[in-house]
């Protein structure tokens, strides 16, 4: 099973700001998830990260809003840009091992 | 969207058996059925996952029926740590693996 650690835990941003979150596996993986959940609803997917490769957006999602990187088989960024208090949400990352380990999220709140 | 339908909360009393039903009539031949839950606000929890035949594992069982449409997963003597969000999920393992998250059945264990 792969142990997912996510940076940082929790923040509280102004508007306007960006903030980037880490998310590292302690084994490599090819492919790498991020979510979304929003105050009360479920997860939603934002985007599949390849290492290589670019990023893979869902419908509603862009890359200028939400760039990722993935330098190596290990890690992943995802940076949450100009942001505005709807973006105030839980923030997941997860692998594309059969279990699919997720991260416990980042806690972002948007003043 | 989510190919599975599941009740959107449950009550179960403490030391009993919970049994979470979930629909999915449109899997795929190469779909497992993965269940997850998610204890208020923590990262998602892989429980597990199968593809045709009953698994079971030192959290839960899984039982799927034969036509695969739907399939029920059974935590053999809840506790109240057990209170939390279920989600059923098929998903391919190999390729596109992403997850992609229904509403789940929020799970009241009573003492």
């Amino acid at each position: 099973s792969a142990v997912i650690s996510q940076k940082p835990s929790r923040d509280i941003c102004q508007r306007g700001t960006s903030l980037t979150i880490q998310c590292q596996v302690d084994s490599q993986v090819t492919m790498m998830f991020w979510y979304r959940q929003q105050p009360g609803q479920s997860l939603t997917l934002i985007a599949t990260a390849n290492q290589g490769s670019e990023a893979t957006y869902e419908s509603g999602f862009v890359i200028d809003k939400f760039p990722i990187s993935r330098p190596n088989l290990t890690f992943s960024t995802l940076t949450v840009s100009n942001m505005s208090p709807e973006d105030s949400s839980i923030y997941l990352c997860s692998t594309d091992r059969a279990e699919a380990f997720f991260g416990q999220g980042t806690r972002l709140t948007v003043v | 969207d989510a190919k599975t339908t599941q009740p959107p909360s449950m009550d179960c009393a403490e030391g009993r058996a919970a049994n979470l039903p979930c629909n999915h009539s449109t899997i795929s031949g190469n779909e497992y059925v993965y269940w997850y839950r998610q204890i208020h606000s923590q990262g998602p929890q892989y429980i597990i996952h199968g593809l045709k035949n009953n698994e079971t594992n030192e959290m839960a069982s899984l039982i799927i029926t034969e036509d695969r449409k739907s399939s029920t997963l059974i935590l053999p003597h809840a506790t109240l740590r057990d209170t939390a969000v279920y989600y059923c999920i098929v998903r391919v393992v190999r390729g596109a693996q992403k997850l992609v998250f229904g509403q789940g059945t929020r799970l009241t264990i009573n003492p």
